[in-house]
C-alpha cells in the first residue's frame, strides 16, 4: 500500500520565517504525490502536485527519490497560511499537520 | 471548475434510523467518487469507492451493509447510513475526480451526522 508519514503534528512559525512541512513516502516505484490543504471552516483543496512543479501560494515541493520525501516548502509564512496540510499518495492521506503562523 | 457539493451538510438523526448523504459534482462528470469519514482533529480515512454504475469498492473494516453507496449518475453519489448508532456519528466527506488527474481529487464541504 502506498502510505506517507508526516512527522510533525503541529508547526507554529512566525510571520515572515520560512516553514517546512515534511512528508516522506515508503513505497517503490513512481509516487503520484499531493499536497491538499485544509483552510478553518473551509473545504479540502489541491494545494499542490509533484508532477506539475509548480508554486501555488508561494508554496513548492520537490520529489527527492533518494530521501523518498516530498516536503512542502515556503520561504516567507504569511497568517493567512495557517490550515491543516496533507500529503497524501493516491486515495490515502498522511496524518496531517497543523500550521499556525503567528503574527 | 470542478465543484463538488454534498447535501445535508448537517443531520441530526436518531439512534436506528437511516440517513442519506448525497454528493454531487456540479460542473464535471465524476465516473469516481470516494467516500471519507473524518473523526475530530483526525486525518481522512477512506471508506469506499464508488464508480457509476457499478458496485462500490469498500475499504477493508467498513462494513457494505452498514454503509450503502450508490452511483447511480455520473455526477450523483450517494451513502446512506443504515441503522444509525452513535458511534456513527463523524464528519463524511466525499471527493470525485475528473477523469484527467486519476487522483486529483476535488472535495465537497463534507457532512456532519449526529446520531443521538
Amino acid at each position: 500500500a502506498q502510505r506517507v508519514t508526516q512527522p510533525e503534528k503541529l508547526l507554529s512559525v512566525f510571520k515572515g520565517a520560512p516553514v517546512e512541512l515534511k512528508c516522506n513516502y515508503s513505497y517503490s516505484g513512481s509516487p503520484e504525490l499531493f499536497w491538499y490543504v485544509q483552510y478553518s471552516r473551509q473545504r479540502l483543496q489541491l494545494l499542490l502536485r509533484h508532477i506539475s512543479r509548480e508554486s501555488i501560494k508561494g508554496f513548492t515541493a520537490d520529489l527527492n527519490k533518494g530521501e523518498t520525501s516530498f516536503h512542502l516548502k515556503k520561504p516567507f509564512a504569511q497568517e493567512e497560511d495557517s490550515a491543516m496540510y496533507y500529503c497524501a499518495p493516491p486515495l490515502s492521506f498522511g496524518a496531517g499537520t497543523t500550521v499556525t503562523v503567528r503574527a | 471548475g470542478a465543484v463538488v457539493s454534498q447535501h445535508p451538510s448537517r443531520v441530526i438523526c436518531k439512534s436506528g434510523t437511516s440517513v442519506k448523504i448525497e454528493c454531487r459534482s456540479l460542473d464535471f462528470q465524476a465516473t469516481t467518487m470516494f467516500w471519507y469519514r473524518q473523526f475530530p482533529k483526525k486525518s481522512l480515512m477512506l471508506m469506499a469507492t464508488s464508480n457509476e454504475g457499478s458496485k462500490a469498492t469498500y475499504e477493508q473494516g467498513v462494513e457494505k451493509d452498514k454503509f450503502l453507496i450508490n452511483h447511480a449518475s455520473l455526477t450523483l453519489s450517494t451513502l446512506t447510513v443504515t441503522s444509525a448508532h452513535p458511534e456513527d456519528s463523524s464528519f463524511y466527506i466525499c471527493s470525485a475526480v475528473t477523469g484527467h488527474s486519476s487522483y486529483e481529487q476535488y472535495f465537497g464541504p463534507g457532512t456532519r451526522l449526529t446520531v443521538t
